[in-house]
């Protein structure tokens, strides 16, 4: 069975460019959650998603940041017109259902911005 | 609100000693706690997770940690660390309600002497 699966696992940004951050969750699996490591810091939660809804996105930025869990196709986290502040590596979990723990973690996207 | 402590940024210990990591949480009740392992560029794995019962929990990699709930504390142990031991170590709880949004520790890095 295939873990989550996270891509790319390296991208570059130039200043107010897009960034795409795409996650498969495990198979069967319909909570997908982002988390956010800044450099020398702990991950920080967030946002929540179910398949089609956004649960929880009380840990992300109001602006430029959002998600989406389509019903078909990977959870998508997107930063627009990033800044250098958008550097860190961004964690994708997922869960059978929201009570589900320990959720199963991706390798993470590490997102650099020039 | 919610918080993880890891007090310990550095830790160093030789090839074959034993090895503590110090874990402090605040929440009124008993949360879920887990500790994860991230070695470089990779993704977290997680070594051992505290849901209820006995309060020794073993871990993957001969690890193991021991939940006090007068101390509000969940430290790591390992009796003989390996150089391959050498990776990032963070500490995350779950609680209440919002268990799904994991409240992680800065982490504490482990560095092995040969």
């Amino acid at each position: 069975n295939a873990g989550v699966m996270q891509n790319p696992r390296h991208l570059v940004r130039r200043r107010g460019q897009e960034a795409r951050l795409r996650c498969s969750p495990v198979k069967g699996h319909s909570h997908v959650y982002w988390y956010r490591q800044l450099p020398e810091e702990g991950l920080k939660f967030m946002v929540y998603l179910q398949k089609e809804n956004i649960i929880d996105e009380s840990g992300m930025p109001k602006e430029r940041f959002s998600a989406e869990f389509p019903k078909e196709g990977p959870s998508i986290l997107r930063i627009q017109q990033v800044v250098r502040g958008d550097s860190a590596a961004y964690f994708c979990a997922s869960s059978p259902d929201r009570a589900y723990q320990p959720q199963h973690f991706g390798d993470g996207t590490r997102l650099s911005i020039l | 609100a919610q918080s993880v402590t890891q007090p310990d940024i550095h830790i160093t210990v030789s090839e074959g000693a034993s090895l503590e990591l110090r874990c402090n949480y605040s929440y009124g009740a008993t949360p879920y706690l887990f500790w994860y392992v991230q070695s470089p560029g990779q993704g977290l794995q997680l070594l051992l997770k505290y849901f209820s019962g006995d309060t020794l929990v073993q871990g993957i990699k001969g690890f193991e940690a021991e939940f006090k709930r007068s101390q509000s504390s969940f430290n790591l142990r390992k009796p003989s660390v390996h150089w391959s031991d050498a990776a990032e170590y963070f500490c995350a709880v779950g609680a209440g309600d919002s268990n799904y949004q994991l409240i992680w520790g800065a982490g504490t890095k482990l560095i092995i002497k040969p």
